[in-house]
């Protein structure tokens, strides 16, 4: 069993629709929490980073956190074409400028 | 700002052959950086931590003498792939330690592709 689950998609929605990413994890040591988002060819970009259990909010950007279910979320308003990429969730026990452990990715088309 | 580039962005060679990366911070200094390697519709797998003036630290499974990391000062790190095959073939991304930015993140260069042929 892989440490972290992702769905790798592919997820295909209207532009406008609310997108709802999800990433579950095994490791209980995992307190720190990211989405990052990676176009084609490219290395990855961090759009949230959350600590321990909770809500946070970025611009259309809602990132969610529930350690007793070990299960994070990302959900992205309004979305745009521009907004397709494939979208990362990565965890650490001991902050993001250390180990992370990725999950494997979900790509999404945001479609006109 | 926090701005991490890589060179090459693509490069194919022979079996046999070494290839070197670089991984470069361009506007801060990075004592630590990391290398990682992703296949197709795979995860980014975390292969060692470059520390700068130290050796670096391998994941388990990861033949150092294969991978030669070099971080020899705090805006490069550098990684050589020894006797190049074509299961080394693979995206593979840096990323350096930004400990002036808000979360102590890692900044991530746009990868390198290496083909072996």
């Amino acid at each position: 069993q892989k440490e972290v689950e992702q769905d790798p998609g592919p997820l295909s929605v209207p532009e406008g629709a609310i997108v709802s990413l999800n990433c579950t994890y095994s490791n209980s040591a995992f307190q720190y929490f990211m989405w990052y988002r990676q176009y084609s060819r490219k290395g990855p970009e961090l759009l949230m980073y959350t600590y321990s259990s909770g809500n946070k909010e970025d611009g259309r950007f809602t990132a969610q956190v529930d350690k007793s279910s070990k299960y994070i979320s990302l959900f992205i308003r309004d979305s745009q074409p521009s907004d397709s990429a494939t979208y990362l969730c990565a965890m650490s026990a001991s902050g993001g400028g250390n180990k992370l452990t990725f999950g494997t990715g979900t790509q999404l088309k945001v479609e006109l | 700002g926090a701005v991490v580039s890589q060179h090459p962005s693509w490069v194919i060679c022979k079996s046999g052959t070494s290839v070197k990366i670089e991984c470069r911070s361009l506007d801060f200094q990075a004592t630590t950086m990391f290398w990682y390697r992703q296949f197709p519709k795979q995860s980014l797998m975390l292969m060692a931590t470059s520390n700068e003036g130290s050796k670096a630290t391998y994941e388990q499974g990861v033949e150092k003498d294969k991978f030669l990391i070099n971080h020899a000062s705090l805006t490069l790190s550098t990684l050589t792939v020894t006797s190049a095959h074509p299961e080394d073939s693979s995206f593979y991304i840096c990323s350096a330690r930004n400990p002036r930015s808000s979360y102590n993140e890692q900044f991530f260069g746009p990868g390198t592709r290496l083909t072996v042929l």
